[in-house]
Parts: C-alpha cells; sequence; structure tokens
C-alpha cells in the first residue's frame, strides 16, 4: 500500500496563479483533510472531506476550495495564489470511526513569488 | 478541543527514556489525549491517545494524572530517530471527521 500519496512534492507559482494540489488514498478511508503548515508553527485545517460528496470548511478555508472526487481522492485547488499562501501542504485520511488517527501524506512545499 | 501546553524543546540522551510534559488544564471529561510527531518536515505520524488509564503500544507509553489536567508521554529507549517535533492534541471521542488542531508541539532531540 502507497498510503497517501500528494502530487506536486514541490510547486512555485506567482502571485495570481492557480493551481489544484492532489492527493490520493488507497486505504478505503472515508475521511480526508487538507492542512497547512507555515515554518515553525503547528498544522491547521483548510478543508475536510467526512465522506464521498461532502466536504465542509476547516479552521483556514479562505482563498481555497476542495473537490472529493471520489472515495479516494481529495484535490486542492488555488484560484489565484497569494504570498501567504506560501507553505507546505499536507493531506491525510482516516477511517469514520477512528477519526484520531489519521494517516498524512508527506506534504506539497508551495511557494508563491 | 481543550487548549494543550507543552515545553518548545527538550534534550534526552540516546538510550535513556524520553520524557515529554503535556499540560491540559481544561480538558473536558469526553476529551481524550492524542500523540503525534513529525519528524523533519515529513507529515504527521499517530502515537498513542488515552482518556484516564495510562496506555502502553509498541511506540510510547502514556501516563495521565488521575485529574486528567496533564500527560506525559514516555519513549522508553529514546534513539537518535526519535529526533521529531511531538503534538499533544485533546480532542473529544475518536469517531468523527474533524480536524486536529495542532500547536506548536515540543521539539525532541536525542543526543548520541
Amino acid at each position: 500500500n502507497a498510503g497517501v500519496t500528494q502530487t506536486p512534492k514541490f510547486q512555485v507559482l506567482k502571485t495570481g496563479q492557480s493551481m489544484t494540489l492532489q492527493c490520493a488514498q488507497d486505504m478505503n478511508h472515508n475521511s480526508m483533510y487538507w492542512y497547512r503548515q507555515d515554518p515553525g508553527m503547528g498544522l491547521r485545517l483548510i478543508y475536510y472531506s467526512a465522506s464521498e460528496g461532502t466536504t465542509d470548511k476547516g479552521e483556514v478555508p479562505n482563498g481555497y476550495n476542495v473537490s472529493r472526487l471520489n472515495k479516494r481522492e481529495f484535490s486542492l485547488r488555488l484560484e489565484s495564489a497569494a504570498p501567504s499562501q506560501t507553505s507546505v501542504y499536507f493531506c491525510a485520511s482516516s477511517e469514520e470511526a477512528r477519526g484520531y488517527e489519521q494517516y498524512f501524506g508527506p506534504g506539497t512545499r508551495l511557494t508563491v513569488t | 478541543d481543550a487548549k494543550t501546553t507543552q515545553p518548545p524543546s527538550m534534550d534526552c540522551a540516546e538510550g535513556r527514556a524520553a520524557n515529554l510534559p503535556c499540560n491540559h488544564s481544561t480538558i473536558s471529561g469526553n476529551e481524550y489525549v492524542y500523540w503525534y510527531r513529525q519528524i523533519h518536515s515529513q507529515g504527521p505520524q499517530y502515537i498513542i491517545h488515552g482518556l484516564k488509564n495510562n496506555e502502553t503500544n509498541e511506540m510510547a507509553s502514556l501516563i495521565i494524572t488521575e485529574d486528567r489536567k496533564s500527560s506525559t508521554l514516555i519513549l522508553p529507549h529514546a534513539t537518535l530517530r526519535d529526533t521529531a517535533v511531538y503534538y499533544c492534541i485533546a480532542r473529544g471521542s475518536g469517531g468523527g471527521a474533524d480536524g486536529l488542531t495542532f500547536g506548536k508541539g515540543t521539539h525532541l532531540i536525542i543526543q548520541p
């Protein structure tokens, strides 16, 4: 099992450009999450999806959109990137009954200039 | 989720037990204590969790005080690979899809 995979690993964008971060899991988990981590800080929840077809805002949703494409895939889109969105983005998944035990991907390091 | 307080950094000698404290004085009766760690900018990794009783698994032990206002994560024989940031999280019951609230954690450095 690959667990949680994320693409790309690194990305540099100019202000105003758009991009989509991809996440996939092969553990048949219902729940998926997107977090961001700024330097020296803990992770903050952007959006989550309790099950296929549902999404909900987390702590810092502004400037982002998400799509739960199917049970395996959960994407994060930046429509108009800003320097404040420079961060490391982590995707995670969990079983619904064990929501505390989240499995994280390796992260996408995004720089917006 | 209850607020948790952890020291920003700790050192421990390789082979010794690493004891990481966490204060959660406002924890409510249905909130569990969870521990994660993050090794060098990788994604966080779940370690252990508990409600009232002490817990042990293959990675660590969790000691929760009787009043539940604080807890200690114990890595019994620390190795260099245990150098990481350790996060203590207080959260309601384990089910559901709510996200986790990560503070700044404790940067544990294992010294050779």
